[in-house]
């Protein structure tokens, strides 16, 4: 079955500690990747997203994702985390060729950041 | 300013009664998107419309209604709303090969 993991359902980190957030997926050829995050009460704000070429993609807010087609990965990183980066955040996937860019999302991951 | 707008952003209900949530988008997009959002669940896709007046049937679509009558407007409706369909609700939009945007949510609770 085509799915998107994140097996990561909460993390806590440190202030200024990096962090990775896990994403995996299940689909015959490589879609384009997304992440989103969102802040509490708030709607989803997209962070990057991969379609083709480097596989180091940048993003907003300092957070960048790196495609690993060997590993079916998508991971986001950042190197320092601020207090503000507390939210969820989503990865998301979309199957090439589909014709009406519907998005498949993962369960989300919770993060928390410690002062 | 451009963008999703979402309205009501918060609704309490009773069980059995007819509840509309609206969106008005603002970029012309072609594409519209109702997703909900339940914990553990991500985000889930109940109906998406390519243009006006056509919409097809999602992940989730059962004892929701949608129409299409404008392009700015995507107005989803809970015939007969059950607590089950408690849940965060947002809407979408996009262009062919864009990215979607996500209006603002509305808080939906059915007692």
């Amino acid at each position: 079955a085509q799915s998107v993991t994140q097996p990561d359902i909460h993390i806590t980190v440190s202030e200024g500690a990096s962090l990775e957030l896990r994403c995996n997926y299940s689909y015959g050829a490589t879609p384009y990747l997304f992440w989103y995050v969102q802040s509490p009460g708030q709607g989803l704000q997209l962070l990057l997203k991969y379609f083709s070429g480097d596989t180091l993609v940048q993003g907003i807010k300092g957070f960048e994702a790196e495609f690993k087609r060997s590993q079916s990965s998508f991971n986001l990183r950042k190197p320092s985390v601020h207090w503000s980066d507390a939210a969820e955040y989503f990865c998301a996937v979309e199957r090439r060729g589909s014709t009406l860019g519907r998005l498949y999302f993962g369960r989300g991951t919770q993060l928390t950041v410690w002062p | 300013d451009a963008g999703i707008t979402q309205s009501p952003r918060y609704k309490i209900t009773e069980t059995g009664r007819q509840v509309t949530l609206m969106c008005h988008q603002t970029w012309s997009h072609s594409y519209m998107f109702w997703y909900r959002q339940d914990l553990g669940h991500g985000l889930r896709l109940i109906y998406y419309s390519a243009a006006a007046d056509i919409t097809d049937k999602g992940e989730v679509p059962d004892g929701y209604v949608v129409s299409r009558s404008k392009t700015e407007n995507f107005p989803l409706t809970l015939e007969s709303a059950t607590r089950s369909q408690t849940s965060v609700y947002f809407c979408a939009s996009s262009e062919p090969g864009g990215t979607q945007g996500f209006g603002p949510g509305t808080r939906l609770l059915v007692l």
